[in-house]
């Protein structure tokens, strides 16, 4: 079995400054892990993810997470927040085609 | 279409009536999943599919839900007897290869069901 757990419903930030979103995830394999966002009234668009291979992982608009298997995290970071930012953004982790979503962490960038 | 496409993307109903919501994968995906997102809350998986074959059902949350998909593309997800705690936005992906679980799922923009 796993899961994913998100440490923080809610993210506020100012513009500019570094964002951090935490996951955590618990798998009894190896697991792939993704980052998908969701801008208001979007659909989900995937970020990034780690299947295998470098364990620093580098998504779209500047967003970078780091596989840590010691710790069993996943955390997303960007190190300059932008306005454009602002949206929900799931942790997710996948095994044998069963992905499991995290509850999301809504981020807020203040101007 | 370049995506995944849903409809309606609205669907308002009264408790007890039926209800089906549809997808379209992109064209050439095997793999196609059907989520509930709540208010404020995450995704809940319900129904994987491979190709016309839905080997996981563990997810569908009663026998009032239930879901077929045709010719490895068009999927409808069919909710009997509506309830109020089903009000949700349904999410649909599709990715590309089945079984192999580093694949990407793209996702449709959603149904969102209201049932008063």
């Amino acid at each position: 079995a796993q899961s994913v757990t998100q440490l923080g419903s809610h993210v506020s930030v100012s513009e500019g400054a570094l964002v951090l979103l935490r996951c955590n995830y618990s798998s009894s394999v190896p697991p792939y892990l993704f980052w998908y966002v969701q801008y208001p009234n979007q659909g989900l668009q995937l970020l990034l993810k780690y299947t295998t291979g470098a364990t620093l992982v580098k998504g779209i608009n500047g967003f970078e997470a780091e596989f840590k298997k010691s710790e069993t995290s996943f955390h997303l970071t960007k190190p300059s927040a932008h306005m454009s930012d602002a949206a929900e953004y799931f942790c997710a982790v996948s095994r044998n085609n069963d992905m499991r979503f995290g509850a999301g962490t809504r981020l807020t960038v203040k101007p | 279409g370049a995506g995944v496409s849903q409809s309606p993307s609205n669907k308002v109903t009264e408790k007890g009536k039926d209800v089906e919501l549809r997808c379209d994968p992109i064209s050439g995906h095997t793999a196609l999943y059907w989520y509930r997102q709540r208010l404020g809350q995450g995704l809940e998986f319900l129904i994987y599919f491979q190709g016309n074959s839905a080997p996981d059902k563990s997810g569908l949350p009663s026998d009032r839900f239930s879901a077929e998909r045709t010719g490895e593309s068009v999927s409808t997800l069919t909710i009997q007897r509506t309830q109020q705690e089903d009000s949700a936005v349904y999410l649909c992906a599709s990715s590309k290869v089945s079984g192999r679980s580093g694949d990407t799922q793209y996702f449709g923009p959603g149904t969102r069901l209201t049932v008063l």
